[in-house]
């Protein structure tokens, strides 16, 4: 089955650690994108990438890191300097970037602070 | 980051009876989509819309892309309990390739 794969479901961080969510895809999409979902507010956009060896910041990129070295693959790093790292992120793609094609999602990962 | 604004924010309903929601911009939009989320889970795209007028819908759900371009309604007829969930509405600004998401619609259905 065709689908974007997240993990994993759930992370707890420890002060001063960095950690990595896992974002994986085997639609054959060039662009795929991260975001933070907060209790009452709509989705906001973290990081892009239009292709492969590109990101760009979103948003609210500060605290977090990208890399899209593989087509099907986009991991995020929460950082030390992201103060409020608590939040439901999501991972999305679509066919491409420049294009008004919908944009398909992951099933999230929740983070926590310990 | 600019956010749509969706309403209402929350809603309760009886079983079988019909929904009605919106989401409004000042902006103009060339692209609307409709998602729904169920609880610790992403969301998932119920309908997309692309020209102004358009009227589509998905089984008992039917999305319309207002004439103004600036805002879009999402009806669901004769609601049921796995209806439950947030529905957010997403906007493809004119000019730009980046959606902007609603704060989203909250649903309960009273069996």
């Amino acid at each position: 089955d065709g689908g974007i794969t997240q993990s994993p479901k759930y992370l707890f961080r420890k002060e001063g650690q960095n950690v990595t969510l896992s974002c994986e895809q085997n639609l054959n999409h060039d662009a795929m994108y991260w975001y933070r979902q907060d209790p009452g507010q709509g989705l906001r956009l973290i990081y892009y990438s239009q292709i492969v060896n590109d990101f760009q910041k979103g948003d609210i990129a500060e605290g977090y890191s990208v890399s899209r070295e593989k087509k099907e693959s986009f991991p995020l790093t929460v950082t030390s300097a992201q103060k409020n790292p608590t939040a439901f992120y999501l991972c999305a793609s679509s066919i491409q970037y420049n294009s008004n094609q919908p944009q398909h999602f992951g099933d999230g990962t929740r983070l926590s602070i310990l | 980051g600019q956010q749509l604004n969706q309403s209402p924010q929350s809603m309760f309903i009886q079983e079988g009876e019909d929904v009605s929601m919106n989401c409004t911009s000042s902006s103009i939009f060339n692209t609307w989509l409709w998602y729904k989320q169920d609880p610790g889970e992403g969301p998932v795209l119920l309908i997309a819309l692309y020209k102004a007028g358009e009227l589509t819908s998905n089984g008992r759900l039917t999305a319309q892309f207002g004439i103004t371009r600036k805002d879009s309604f999402l009806n669901i007829s004769a609601s049921i309990p796995s209806d439950v969930g947030i529905y957010f509405c997403a906007g493809q600004r004119s000019g730009t390739y980046k959606y902007i998401f609603g704060t989203g619609t909250r649903l309960k259905v009273l069996a």
